[in-house]
């Protein structure tokens, strides 16, 4: 079975320090992985995606992830917090298989204090 | 510019009555999904549909309906039959060609039923 963990539901920095949110997937076929953000009130928008290319994807904002195979996981990282980064965040995994199937992480929200 | 228009942004019923959310697209996607998302949780699908004229039931459709009868719409109405229909409702299209299938989200409408 295909599922998304997203390993915490909160999580808190300090502006200026490095942020880490984590995802871990399970997937029978070869997955494509997603990163969204989505502020308050407001859509989903796509920070980066791995398409099985390179391993270190960089995305918008500053943000990174590394696909890491033999973990099953997809960690999305970034060097130095600011406060516009304070946010819900997505881990997603998409497959194609009849047709294309999605599945959402749960989310983690992020806040960053000043 | 290219994008998922949702509207309205916000909006009230009284319990018993059907409504229709409204979702448009101009970036000439074949796929379309409706979303719904309840607090502190992930995304769950309600409908999606790939093609005009076709629609599958996603994880929760009981309770909802959906037409595609144009490629730029996709609307959904929530039905009477909705035991919990206030949340956060949110299209998506995404292109089915190539890879990865990234979704693009529209703004979403916030329901809330009393």
């Amino acid at each position: 079975a295909q599922s998304v963990t997203q390993l915490d539901s909160h999580v808190s920095v300090s502006e200026g320090t490095p942020v880490l949110l984590r995802c871990n997937y399970s997937s029978s076929y070869s997955p494509s992985l997603f990163w969204y953000v989505q502020h308050p009130n407001k859509g989903l928008q796509l920070l980066l995606k791995y398409t099985s290319a390179a391993t270190l994807v960089k995305g918008i904002n500053g943000f990174e992830a590394e696909f890491k195979k033999s973990e099953t996981s997809f960690h999305l990282t970034k060097p130095s917090a600011h406060m516009s980064d304070a946010a819900e965040y997505f881990c997603v995994v998409s497959w194609k298989t009849s047709y294309d199937k999605v599945i959402f992480g749960p989310g983690t929200s992020l806040s960053v204090i000043p | 510019d290219g994008g998922i228009t949702q509207s309205p942004k916000y909006l009230f019923r009284k319990e018993g009555q059907n409504v229709t959310l409204s979702c448009e697209q101009n970036l000439n996607h074949d796929a379309m999904y409706w979303y719904r998302q309840d607090p502190g949780q992930g995304l769950r699908l309600i409908y999606y549909s790939q093609i005009v004229n076709d629609f599958q039931k996603g994880d929760i459709a009981e309770g909802y309906s959906v037409s595609r009868e144009k490629k730029e719409s996709f609307p959904l109405t929530v039905t009477s039959a909705q035991k919990n229909p206030t949340a956060f409702y949110l299209c998506a299209s995404s292109t089915r060609t190539g890879t990865p299938y990234e979704q693009y989200f529209g703004p979403g409408t916030r329901l809330t039923v009393t």
